[in-house]
């Protein structure tokens, strides 16, 4: 079984600074990650997803993850954000060997990006 | 770029009442999945449908949800009578292989019961 934990549940950030979102997983078995964005009355929308080789990942509209096997870690990060970027963001694994995709997902942190 | 669509957007139902939640797929993908999102929970795994079965199901998904794809575009989850706690907003999704092809989710239907 897997668990998802983001530690953080609301990051209000001010336009064009930085932003982190950390995404802490357990699992028994080797695991793929997404992370997902889900916009006001919209559906989740895959950002950017780890399956293998680099552990810097990049996605749409900027944003980047690294994944940290020793630290069972995926945080999201992005070096500017923009009004648009205020939404939900969803860290998810998934069971390497799961013959269907079956995510569990972690509980989201709402970003508010300030003027 | 293709979508997954959902119909609904919204449903009001009263307890003990049948409900049939509507989803059409990718046209091309192979897998689909029920996930669900309680007001203030986390995104929860109901059931993933492939080659015209169930592959997999939670402990949430018991003997009154049901999943059919009566034709070859529609996916539909019934819930044969509903309870207050069923009350979540319900995601169709899809993906076009197993493990490592993301999903693409529909805009979800919230359910209502009252």
């Amino acid at each position: 079984a897997q668990s998802v934990t983001q530690l953080d549940s609301q990051v209000p950030v001010f336009e064009e600074a930085p932003v982190e979102l950390r995404c802490n997983y357990s699992s028994s078995v080797s695991v793929y990650l997404f992370w997902y964005v889900q916009y006001p009355n919209q559906g989740l929308q895959l950002l950017l997803k780890y399956l293998s080789g680099s552990t810097l990942v990049k996605g749409i509209n900027g944003f980047e993850a690294e994944f940290n096997k020793s630290q069972t870690s995926f945080h999201l990060r992005k070096p500017s954000v923009h009004i648009s970027d205020t939404a939900e963001y969803f860290c998810a694994v998934s069971d390497l060997k799961a013959a269907g995709n079956k995510l569990t997902f972690g509980g989201g942190t709402r970003v508010l990006v300030k003027p | 770029e293709p979508e997954v669509t959902q119909t609904p957007s919204h449903q009001v139902t009263q307890m003990g009442q049948e409900v049939i939640l509507r989803c059409v797929p990718i046209s091309n993908h192979l897998y689909f999945y029920w996930y669900r999102q309680i007001l203030g929970q986390k995104v929860e795994f109901l059931v993933s449908f492939y080659n015209n079965e169930i592959s997999e199901k939670s402990e949430i998904f018991d003997d009154q949800f049901s999943v059919e794809r009566p034709d070859g575009s529609n996916f539909t989850l019934k819930i044969r009578s509903t309870k207050l706690e069923d009350s979540a907003m319900y995601f169709c999704a899809s993906s076009a292989q197993g493990a490592n092809s993301p999903l693409h989710f529909g805009n979800g239907t919230r359910l209502t019961v009252t």
